[in-house]
């Protein structure tokens, strides 16, 4: 298996713009996971979705930030509009059923910068 | 709810020196423990784990032992390398039954071994 993958790797966006950040997880892996990790803050879990439901969103810091998990192999992270203190690197990671294992396998990571 | 300290430094050491990382932790349930580490550039990846009381996990020369009597899961090697320069986050798991299976992380502490 490839591994988490993670598109663009890098972004960069005006203030204002619209930005969407993609994974694709591991296959089988029935937890997805998004992250953000700032110097300020350190990593911060932002929502994660079990069987592409969204479990827990309480980590999105504000309407503007929405995920979807539309199939078990695809997942989006939007900006609407996005603003600079947004930048940041952006981490999707997966993991097995954690009632087995809760091992998170990481993607490298989306730095998204907003000017 | 559950909760990670562990050291931030940054931290420099020379080549061959011995590495202590302390990390405790607050969890109502069992937690498993964990260490992941990112290299420059990259996304997280799991280093070593213990699921138990006592149970000591180990890679690539790194070991650290799950204490449950003083809550720690400290990470220790004893000759450092110059490849070992990174940034270290513990991390915890409950998987208690009703817990959530997310990770908990620490802030993150950045190493840095200069030859």
């Amino acid at each position: 298996d490839a591994g988490v993958i993670q598109s663009p790797r890098h972004e960069v966006t005006e203030m204002g713009q619209e930005v969407t950040l993609r994974c694709k997880p591991i296959s089988g892996h029935d937890y997805l996971f998004w992250y953000r990790q700032t110097m300020m803050r350190g990593l911060e879990l932002l929502i994660y979705f079990n069987n592409n439901v969204p479990i827990d969103d309480s980590g999105m810091p504000e309407d503007r930030f929405s995920a979807k998990m539309p199939n078990a192999s695809f997942s989006t992270l939007k900006i609407q509009p996005s603003e600079p203190r947004d930048s940041a690197v952006y981490f999707c990671a997966s993991s097995p059923n954690p009632a087995v294992d809760t091992e998170a396998f990481f993607g490298q990571g989306t730095r998204l910068t907003v000017v | 709810g559950d909760s990670v300290t562990q050291m931030e430094g940054p931290v420099t050491l020379s080549e061959e020196a011995f590495l202590t990382i302390n990390c405790t932790y607050t969890a109502t349930g069992y937690p498993s423990l964990f260490w992941y580490v990112q290299y420059p550039g990259e996304g997280l990846q799991l280093l070593l784990k213990a699921t138990k009381a006592d149970d000591k996990g180990s890679n690539k020369g790194f070991e650290a032992t799950y204490r449950k009597e003083t809550t720690s899961f400290h990470l220790e090697k004893g000759s450092v390398q110059v490849s070992d320069s990174a940034v270290y986050f513990c991390a915890l798991s409950d998987r208690r039954k009703g817990g959530s299976e997310k990770l908990v992380f620490g802030k993150g502490m950045k190493l840095t071994v200069n030859p």
